[in-house]
């Protein structure tokens, strides 16, 4: 089956730097990629995702990179803000939507004002 | 989302004693799924069924079940509850979502302590 790992587990950023989360897969099949931010005490919520046939989707500060070739993706938060300090998690599905995920391990981002 | 809800957020009980979670879901969503969620492992998948007549284990089913009830309701039970079972557990339904494609939605989640 799947095997999704996610580095780092820990992140600690000062306000304004930008902040940057991998992960690798192990299905070559796998084409979809979504990104789940889940606040303490609070539901993981989707906040971005990508699809095997994109290398990069955007929306405002946060952006996704895959590369297919490699198995790999990214999370990346610019500009970063004391409230995206939060647990980050990625996913990876083989049925390009968001069905059966397989789920990193997750990173708690730091964000220090 | 506050459309898919769980019963109780809380609970405490001791081991061997039987244990119900609940999930409910307005969503209309025929896909329902149990996780749990211990620290440094993310989500693992314990069961998941994709219609009322369609129940399917995840990756770490042993000591749990599960009763799909109607489209909305999906129940995970621990018959004799361990306290390695102590962990954050979630329900969450996928469908079409507000950005026009297929997601997965959570619950609340529910924090269950074995003593």
């Amino acid at each position: 089956g799947e095997n999704v790992e996610q580095h780092p587990s820990t992140l600690s950023v000062q306000e304004g730097d930008s902040a940057v989360i991998k992960c690798t897969y192990s299905d070559s099949a796998s084409n979809y990629f979504p990104w789940y931010k889940q606040e303490l005490g609070k539901r993981p919520q989707l906040i971005i995702d990508i699809r095997s046939n994109v290398g990069e989707k955007k929306d405002q500060r946060i952006a996704v990179t895959l590369n297919k070739t490699a198995k790999h993706f990214s999370l990346h938060i610019t500009e970063t803000q004391p409230e995206d300090s939060a647990v980050y998690f990625c996913a990876a599905s083989r049925d390009n939507a968001g069905n059966m995920l397989t789920f990193g391990g997750g990173t708690r981002l730091m964000v220090k004002p | 989302d506050a459309d898919v809800t769980q019963t109780p957020r809380n609970r405490i009980t001791k081991t061997g004693k039987r244990i119900m979670l609940e999930c409910s879901q307005t969503k209309g969503h025929d896909r329902m799924y149990w996780y749990r969620q211990d620290p440094g492992l993310g989500l693992q998948l314990i069961y998941y069924s994709f219609d009322v007549k369609d129940i399917n284990k995840g990756e770490i089913s042993d000591g749990y079940s599960v009763s799909r009830q109607a489209q909305a309701k999906f129940s995970l039970s621990l018959e004799s509850a361990i306290p390695n079972q102590t962990a954050l557990y979630f329900c969450a339904t996928s469908g079409w979502g507000p950005a026009g494609y297929n997601e997965q939605f959570f619950g609340p989640g529910t924090r269950l302590t074995v003593l």
